[in-house]
């Protein structure tokens, strides 16, 4: 089944503990991005990735880190997470970059708590 | 710079009744539309997308949008809402002058049914 995969689903956190967000698909996708959701706002881009070893900013990409070592992979990393980084976050993956009418599949997200 | 703009955050609907979500946007070129739908703990689902091959769309579950160019609008309908139709939805425009490939995202409009 063709699936973007986020791990884990929910997170509970301290402040400046590093952690990792997984994420994976299985659809040989290129372009691969995080979103958080925070409501009122709908979602914003925080990275995005073009091809493997290619990534970039997206609009709110302060206190992330991002890697793109493996095509199907895309880890999101909070160094230092801080209470303004609770959210709901979302990874993405299409097939091409910069195809404009190139659906997006989307995690199911993880919901994010920094105490 | 895109934006997209959903009038009401939520709207509240009868079973039965029609559906009608709003989205404006704006553009200074053709835009690639989008409308997503996100069900309670799940991740965001295509409903449809208008990529200028017709101006009026039709997506799953018996949604459907129209694009109107002079209006910069692209507002989601359904004839009868049923109890199923109660989720979270989002209109998105692709942005296409740097062809980062990010999908610009509504406030959200969330759907109620009435039984």
């Amino acid at each position: 089944e063709a699936q973007v995969t986020q791990n884990p689903r929910y997170l509970i956190t301290v402040t400046g503990k590093k952690l990792t967000v997984t994420c994976s698909q299985n659809m040989n996708h290129e372009y691969m991005s995080w979103y958080r959701q925070d409501p009122g706002l709908g979602l914003r881009q925080i990275y995005y990735s073009m091809n493997v070893e290619v990534t970039d900013k997206g609009d709110v990409p302060e206190g992330y880190k991002v890697s793109r070592k493996e095509k199907r992979n895309f880890p999101l990393i909070l160094e230092s997470p801080s209470p303004n980084q609770t959210s709901l976050y979302f990874c993405a993956s299409s097939l091409f970059g910069g195809q404009l009418n190139t659906e997006a599949f989307f995690g199911q997200g993880t919901r994010l708590t920094v105490v | 710079a895109q934006s997209v703009t959903q009038l009401g955050s939520h709207v509240s609907v009868s079973e039965g009744a029609l559906v009608l979500l709003r989205c404006n946007y704006s553009s200074s070129v053709p835009p690639y539309l989008f409308w997503y739908v996100q069900y309670p703990n799940q991740g965001l689902q295509l409903l449809l997308k208008y990529t200028s091959a017709a101006t009026l769309v039709k997506g799953i579950n018996g949604f459907e949008a129209e694009f109107k160019k002079s209006e910069t609008s692209f507002h989601l309908t359904k004839p009868s809402a049923h109890m199923s139709d109660a989720a979270e939805y989002f209109c998105a425009v692709s942005e296409p002058p740097s062809n980062t490939g990010k999908l610009i995202f509504g406030q959200g409009t969330t759907l109620q049914v009435k039984p």
